[in-house]
């Protein structure tokens, strides 16, 4: 089956620290890699994605790339601040089945302080 | 565009009592989904729709029913709440698109509560 590992939260670092969230993932066959945001008191937003192996997704600073070899799509951000706190989902979409459906990690809390 | 909404926000129930949670979204997304979301557990999808009129169990469907009736709305029902239930309840919905990368959109969540 498919399944999501994410790092256990919570993370926390000072403003302008640097940010790795690590996931890895089990798919059967080739997935698409997301991730997500969730800011306290809302849903869930997509964050970036990545289709195929070597792909980078980036946005707001953040990064994360698509390693085939190693199964893993780790998070990163050069230099966090306070307004990145939340909680960061790694998810996987495989195109069988139907119904775009989604495998969410079980997700990381990131604290920012000042 | 509201996106996709929920109602209501919070909510607590009894032991046994039922109730019905309304997704809408104002996108004309074919597909939508219902997740709920455990501390310690990501979220796990409950049922889904493909389009009007079809439904479809996903990872922890047991307890909940759900009906697509119209394209903009997808209901969650329980119809005996059990404390195991308690959690914040999530809908999403996302665009068909064949081999696309279909962004799923979230609504801002329920919080249920099982007493």
């Amino acid at each position: 089956g498919n399944s999501v590992t994410q790092m256990e939260g919570p993370v926390t670092l000072s403003e302008e620290a640097f940010l790795t969230i690590n996931c890895t993932y089990t798919a059967t066959g080739y997935p698409s890699l997301f991730w997500y945001v969730q800011y306290p008191g809302e849903g869930l937003q997509l964050l970036l994605k990545a289709t195929k192996a070597d792909d980078k997704g980036s946005n707001k600073g953040f990064e994360a790339t698509y390693r085939k070899e190693t199964t893993s799509f780790h998070l990163e951000k050069g230099s966090v601040q306070v307004s990145d706190s939340a909680v960061y989902f790694c998810a996987l979409r495989v195109l069988t089945g139907g119904g775009n459906k989604l495998t969410f990690g079980t997700g990381t809390q990131l604290k920012v302080e000042l | 565009n509201a996106g996709v909404t929920q109602t209501p926000k919070f909510r607590v129930l009894k032991t046994g009592q039922s109730m019905t949670l309304l997704c809408a979204q104002d996108m004309n997304h074919e597909y939508m989904y219902w997740y709920r979301q455990d501390p310690g557990m990501g979220l796990r999808l409950i049922h889904y729709s493909v389009g009007e009129g079809t439904t479809a169990k996903g990872e922890v469907p047991d307890g909940y029913n759900v009906s697509r009736l119209k394209k903009q709305n997808f209901l969650l029902g329980l119809e005996s709440a059990a404390p195991s239930q308690t959690s914040v309840y999530f809908c999403a919905s996302s665009q068909y698109q064949a081999g696309g990368l279909n962004e799923q959109f979230f609504g801002p969540g329920t919080r249920l509560t099982v007493l």
